[in-house]
């Protein structure tokens, strides 16, 4: 099946650093992509959606200027995390849409820790 | 908010065969349900998709319920490793209600 890769699948950074997350497609194009977070023992919630060439569309209470999407080609959409806080500290998740067949492909997903 | 509705938590026997049941009592006629599961500190993995007929692959069955307001995933021979958490949510392939969306799902324990 189509792969999605996520890089780093873990971070480590102090209090108040950015920290990126590239997510990829990789044998096929997405012309969407969704970035999720998920806390310890919850589900995963949705925090964005990603498509190419245009601007991301954040859901309620996602702070855009605090995760900056890119989405500058077809195979790559990135997640940026600003001024990290601890409260930032979370499992970030990518997911690609394959708009011909409508499937949903995941990625390993990122751990972040803000110390 | 999820469209669907799941037990939290399950057990199942090794060997046996697991049935997790979904609640989708609201969904619309392009709406396909799709169930994934996620091994901890995962991304979640793709299961099977089906719209209204009943679908198997190599993972799983699914059965859907003819009204469409509910179905099951079957696991026929659970092992070990099929200890997850398995989401079963709704979404079309193209239209505003294309955006994945999960609940809580359901924690599934394969005992030996």
């Amino acid at each position: 099946g189509a792969v999605v890769s996520q890089h780093p699948s873990w971070v480590i950074c102090k209090s108040g650093t950015s920290v990126k997350i590239e997510c990829r497609s990789l044998d096929f194009q997405a012309t969407t992509m969704f970035w999720y977070r998920q806390f310890p023992k919850q589900s995963l919630m949705l925090m964005a959606t990603s498509n190419e060439g245009s601007k991301a569309t954040y859901e309620q209470g996602v702070e855009k200027d605090k995760f900056l999407i890119n989405h500058a080609s077809l195979t790559l959409s990135t997640l940026t995390v600003t001024s990290a806080h601890p409260e930032d500290s979370s499992f970030y998740i990518c997911s690609a849409h394959v708009r011909a067949t409508g499937e949903l492909f995941f990625g390993e997903g990122s751990r972040l820790t803000v110390l | 908010d999820a469209k669907t509705t799941q037990p939290t938590s399950m057990d199942c026997a090794e060997g046996r065969a697991a049935n997790l049941p979904c609640n989708h009592s609201t969904i619309s006629g392009n709406e396909y349900v799709y169930w994934y599961r996620q091994i901890h500190s995962q991304g979640p993995q793709y299961i099977i998709h089906g719209l209204k007929n009943n679908e198997t692959n190599e993972m799983a069955s699914l059965i859907i319920t003819e009204d469409r307001k509910s179905s099951t995933l079957i696991l026929p021979h659970a092992t070990l490793r099929d200890t997850a958490v398995y989401y079963c949510i709704v979404r079309s392939s193209s239209g505003g209600s294309y955006i994945p969306t999960f609940g809580r799902g359901t924690s599934l324990i394969v005992h030996p």
